[in-house]
């Protein structure tokens, strides 16, 4: 079965911090995502990466920065932590083609901002 | 832009009961259509994936079906169990190829009274 992992399951910073979220997934996949999902308005794509290095900005990009430096691992940065960023943020992975595009996703991490 | 809209947002049912979950989308250009379960708190688990080529998909008893000219999908529960109590989200692909994320409706808050 493919596993995503999470760092943590709960998160509580301050207003300012810098803050890291990392995933991880060890079925080899290409492809990974982070999303946020907010009461009301669902699940949102933050940033995506297809390779190595590789990022792409998803539909709510502002404030967030990913770094993937090796392919099992997807960090998702909060440079300035907000208020508004409190949320819970959840990391997925899927491997193009040959995996149909099937996307797993991890336990979520739920950030909280004081 | 894609839209995917999932009704009813919230259903409870007795125990015992089939029951069918929609979700409708705007593009009818999708790559795969994909439910995933939710439990409170938690990530998302994968119930079923179909492909645009498809027309439905079964898995125990669940069964997901694709029109995918009209625009619809279904996801029907036999025989319902307490233990099926949680949100039930759908969400699509655009394309195959590059690392798009998908597209969620805000989902179904499913209820099983024992």
């Amino acid at each position: 079965d493919v596993k995503v992992t999470q760092s943590s399951r709960y998160l509580v910073k301050r207003t300012g911090e810098k803050v890291f979220l990392e995933c991880v997934q060890d079925m080899d996949h290409e492809n990974m995502f982070w999303y946020r999902q907010d009461p009301g308005l669902g699940l949102r794509l933050i940033y995506f990466s297809y390779d190595v290095k590789m990022k792409e900005k998803g539909d709510i990009p502002e404030g967030y920065s990913v770094s993937r430096e090796k392919k099992e691992r997807f960090s998702l940065i909060l440079e300035s932590a907000s208020t508004n960023q409190t949320s819970m943020y959840l990391c997925a992975s899927t491997q193009p083609w040959t995996g149909g595009y099937e996307q797993y996703f991890g336990p979520g991490t739920r950030l909280t901002v004081t | 832009k894609q839209e995917v809209t999932q009704i009813p947002a919230a259903l409870s049912v007795p125990e015992g009961e089939n029951l069918v979950l929609n979700c409708s989308f705007t593009d009818s250009a999708i790559y795969n259509l994909q439910w995933f379960r939710q439990d409170p708190g938690k990530g998302l688990t994968s119930l079923l994936l179909i492909q645009s080529s498809q027309r439905e998909q079964t898995s125990g008893r669940l069964n997901a079906s694709l029109d995918k000219s009209s625009g619809r999908s279904t996801l029907y529960i036999a025989a319902s169990q307490p233990g099926d109590s949680a949100t039930y989200l759908c969400a699509v692909r655009a394309r195959a190829g590059g690392a798009d994320g998908l597209t969620f409706g805000k989902g179904t808050h499913l209820i099983i009274q024992p």
